[in-house]
């Protein structure tokens, strides 16, 4: 099973600054099969990057994914105060077919 | 724009069942490949199954087999997660989401489900 680890698990931070976010795979993931997702309190999740680089549909370019094998990252290049939440990232491919990691929290310093 | 509204929350006691919708507008339930997540009250994202289109076949995590069945009514476009032999580690907000290459793109509001005696 390919067990995900992502650090800091709270990253705190002002508005303007840059957010750096690891996610570290057990095993190699393929860069198609690694997304990051934001979700705020009371809110369902929502899709960012997906193919470990890619930026979902609407999603602003401050947010930029990069890495591969084993190794992720998202970055954040200016924090806005909606960017204040938690970060998962999430591998598709190996068995068992989809696991999380356990978030990163980006909150206000 | 794939749109999915979950039914709303529910209170179960111990050993019961709990069956979750999840309705589809703006494309057809056929054109999609529905998955269920849950989240336990201050945790985080746990994968529970889903349609795999390559094998035509619903998958289940290991950890819910047995458990949980996931159908789906083409004729409404409307998803179903039942969950048996419920217990109070199964309290948490049960979301369906569209998988599409391996990543979720659409999420459902979230059904929160407390199983309680």
């Amino acid at each position: 099973e390919i067990v995900l680890t992502q650090s800091p698990g709270t990253l705190s931070l002002s508005p303007g600054e840059r957010a750096t976010l690891s996610c570290r795979a057990s095993q190699s993931v393929s860069s198609s099969y690694l997304a990051w997702y934001q979700q705020k309190p009371g809110q369902a999740p929502r899709l960012l990057i997906y193919g470990a680089s890619s930026r979902a549909t609407g999603i602003p370019d401050r947010f930029s994914g990069s890495g591969s094998g084993t190794d992720f990252t998202l970055t954040i290049s200016r924090l806005e105060p909606e960017d204040f939440a938690v970060y998962y990232c999430q591998q598709y491919g190996s068995s068992p077919p989809v696991t999380f990691g356990p978030g990163t929290k980006v909150d206000i310093k | 724009q794939v749109q999915l509204v979950q039914s709303g929350a529910e209170v179960k006691k111990p050993g019961a069942s709990v069956k979750v919708s999840c309705k589809v507008s703006g494309y057809t339930l056929t054109e999609l490949s529905m998955h269920w997540v849950r989240q336990a009250p201050g945790k985080g994202l746990e994968w529970m199954g889903g349609f795999d289109p390559e094998d035509g076949e619903t998958i289940y995590a290991q950890k819910f087999q047995g458990r949980v069945t996931m159908t789906e009514d083409t004729s409404t476009d409307t998803a179903y997660m039942e969950l048996s032999s419920l217990r109070s580690e199964d309290t948490a907000v049960y979301y369906c989401a569209t998988n599409a290459y391996g990543f979720f793109d659409y999420w459902g509001q979230g059904t929160l489900v407390t199983v309680s005696s």
